[in-house]
């Protein structure tokens, strides 16, 4: 029973290039949430989608981070451009729904040099 | 703005003993509380929860203590593992769900065999 997949599992990328993750939320469920760890911040939610439509995305940090969720298995998180800055672990989540447990993926290490 | 704060960033404890990891939060419209395990290039899992009409919860080992007007929870592990050796992360949602899940920075907790 395969849990929430995320990929790639690293990227190291160069300031100023286009980054995407990807993630495949459990089968079932209906949320799906973009986090991302820092040492500073801990876990911050970037955003949030219920059946595939954005509910909140006042966590987005910039204009330069972009989510989308075309299908309910699958979604993506860009940033164009990429800075120094945005290194960090980023986390993607599922759940049945609100209020439900969150189920992480594993994360991608993204490190922007 | 950080409404969930873990003031200690790591904690080290002999194997049998109990651990103690402790968590802050200043936003008094929190309701429901979590606690989430974090190993090493995984994603965080689900430990155990409590809703503010509690001020225990118990789950095996583990067992969480809420102290509303000291806006205040701790996780106490006994007796303590080496297999708990991970990050703890603390966090706190409205009753609105999920999509409100504010997270900790996390506590480094290393279980000394």
């Amino acid at each position: 029973d395969a849990g929430v997949i995320q990929s790639p599992r690293h990227e190291v990328t160069e300031m100023g290039q286009e980054v995407t993750l990807r993630c495949k939320p459990i089968s079932g469920h209906n949320s799906l949430f973009w986090y991302r760890q820092t040492m500073m911040r801990g876990l911050e939610l970037l955003i949030y989608f219920n059946n595939n439509v954005p509910i909140d995305d006042s966590g987005m940090p910039e204009d330069r981070f972009s989510a989308k969720m075309p299908n309910a298995s699958f979604s993506t998180l860009k940033i164009q451009p990429s800075e120094p800055r945005d290194s960090a672990v980023y986390f993607c989540a599922s759940s049945l729904g609100s209020g439900e447990k969150l189920f992480f993926g594993s994360g991608t290490q993204l490190s922007v040099l | 703005d950080q409404q969930v704060k873990q003031n200690s960033p790591s904690l080290s404890v002999q194997e049998g003993r109990i651990s103690i990891l402790n968590c802050d939060y200043t936003n008094s419209m929190f309701d429901y509380f979590l606690w989430y395990k974090k190993y090493p290039a995984e994603g965080p899992t689900f430990l155990i929860s409590i809703s503010s009409i509690k001020d225990k919860n118990e789950d095996g080992r583990f067992t969480v203590f809420l102290n509303k007007s000291a806006k205040h929870l701790s996780l106490h592990i006994v007796p303590s593992q080496p297999g708990d050796s991970a990050v703890y992360f603390c966090a706190a949602s409205h009753q609105t769900g999920a999509n409100n899940l504010f997270f900790g920075t996390g506590t480094r907790l290393t279980v000394i065999p």
